[in-house]
């Protein structure tokens, strides 16, 4: 099967600029969860959806958003780029009834 | 709190030596402990998991031992290979429909020389 896959892998924006980053999970993964890593706040859970329903939300400002599609497939969105969110941005995907997440690759983001 | 505290931060071991990491937590509702590898350049891999029943688990050259009483768990990485440079990450998550969201330790960067 083909892992968790993210696109892009790298990304430059301007400050304020806005950008979407896509994710498709393992074949047969429904639920779809997105983490910011930087080194400096490690990683963090942004929010995770299930059936294309947010299903759970971590502490983020409203700037971050995303959407989950029938096939799974997921879209995150971050509007009005700030310098502080330049991160990588990863993404996992579980089994229904299960708990390992298994983890893309993830889209370096770089805001200028 | 959801707060899962990972000690420490670097280690570096010998090869054939053993390699520990510690993780600490405060939300007793958490009833998964996922333990990930990450290589630069890389996204996090799954390497070994322990529910609170427990007490340790073993898979290969890798154990968690798990104290529920006091809420702390462990890595342990036996005759460390060069291969196992690498960030290590404990994280924890509970129940029910919270699965999909993993509160990380810090992590802790080891590098073992040959």
């Amino acid at each position: 099967k083909a892992g968790v896959t993210q696109t892009p892998r790298y990304l430059i924006k301007t400050r304020g600029q806005q950008v979407t980053l896509s994710c498709s999970p393992i074949s047969g993964h429904r639920s779809v969860s997105w983490y910011q890593q930087t080194p400096g706040q490690g990683l963090q859970f942004l929010f995770e959806y299930f059936s294309e329903t947010q299903r759970n939300k971590g502490n983020f400002p409203g700037r971050f958003s995303g959407r989950q599609f029938s096939n799974s497939r997921s879209e995150m969105n971050v509007s009005t780029l700030e310098l502080g969110d330049s991160a990588l941005y990863l993404c996992a995907s579980t089994l229904q009834g299960e708990h390992e997440q298994y983890f893309g690759p993830g889209t370096r983001l770089t805001v200028t | 709190q959801q707060q899962v505290k990972q000690s420490p931060q670097s280690l570096i071991v010998q090869k054939g030596g053993i390699s520990i990491i510690n993780c600490a937590y405060e939300n007793t509702a958490f009833d998964y402990f996922p333990w990930y590898q990450q290589f630069p350049g890389k996204g996090p891999a799954l390497l070994i998991a322990i529910r609170p029943d427990v007490s340790e688990k073993k898979e290969g050259r890798f154990t968690i031992s798990f104290n529920k009483s006091a809420k702390q768990f462990s890595l342990h990485i036996m005759d460390s290979q060069p291969g196992d440079s690498a960030t290590y990450f404990c994280a924890a998550t509970f129940g029910g429909t919270s699965y999909g969201k993993l509160t990380f330790g810090q992590g802790t960067i080891l590098t073992v020389h040959p």
